[in-house]
């Protein structure tokens, strides 16, 4: 596609539930990153695909997050038995290997109540 | 471990140049990029510097010493358009590894 696309924009759901974030990079781009953004905050890494290689989950805050790629195509980020902590705009980007420019979606913006 | 530093907010008024500083401690480095952030919108990719030395992109220019672990974004003839959050970002080589991001800055710009 023409740019990273995320679904959905917008997600509320009931603490304790499990969600599932979408992420589309923009086709022939290996590396895939997703980044939590709380309110006024900056960007926190949460996990990074490389190609095939393994991915970086260093950044998880804790076993109720996990995310899957299939090869270069779409990431999913599943947030398990979510919080009222978790809420915050999920943000995923892309980039060509090595290439020092990532390119962002809009976003998904994901509210715990 | 990793850490990026920059001012969390910054104001000047129109025309005006302003300086955003970033400082950072990592175990590698292959670089230093700056992304813009409107209110709402995502983050997107300003200017990077691999080596020591300004590079200037229209009225935005960016500055990296490596021996200093420091670099700079100075925006110049500042419009009410360039008030966004304002971040540095760190890839620590090549491949293999996220891009880091500071806090981040906000710059307002008033008339």
């Amino acid at each position: 596609g023409a740019g990273v696309s995320q679904s959905p924009s917008n997600k509320v759901t009931e603490k304790g539930k499990d969600v599932e974030l979408r992420c589309d990079p923009i086709s022939g781009h290996t590396a895939l990153y997703w980044y939590r953004q709380r309110l006024g905050q900056g960007l926190e890494f949460l996990i990074y695909f490389q190609g095939n290689s393994a991915p970086d989950k260093s950044g998880l805050p804790s076993d109720r997050f996990s995310a899957e790629r299939t090869g270069e195509s779409v990431s999913t980020l599943t947030i398990q038995r979510t919080q009222q902590e978790d809420s915050a705009v999920y943000l995923c980007a892309s980039s060509r290997t090595g290439d020092t420019e990532a390119f962002f979606g809009q976003g998904t913006r994901l509210t715990v109540v | 471990g990793q850490s990026l530093e920059q001012p969390s907010e910054v104001t000047a008024v129109e025309g005006a140049i302003v300086q955003i500083n970033c400082t950072y401690q990592t175990s590698g480095f292959y670089g230093l990029s700056w992304y813009q952030q409107h209110d709402g919108g995502a983050p997107t990719f300003l200017s990077y510097n691999a080596l020591d030395g300004l590079e200037e992109t229209g009225r935005f220019s960016s500055f990296l010493s490596r021996s200093d672990s420091y670099g700079y974004l100075l925006l110049q003839e500042l419009q009410m358009k360039d008030s966004a959050s304002y971040f540095c970002a760190v890839r620590e080589n090549q491949a293999g590894t996220a891009l880091i991001f500071g806090k981040g800055t906000t710059l307002s710009v008033s008339s």
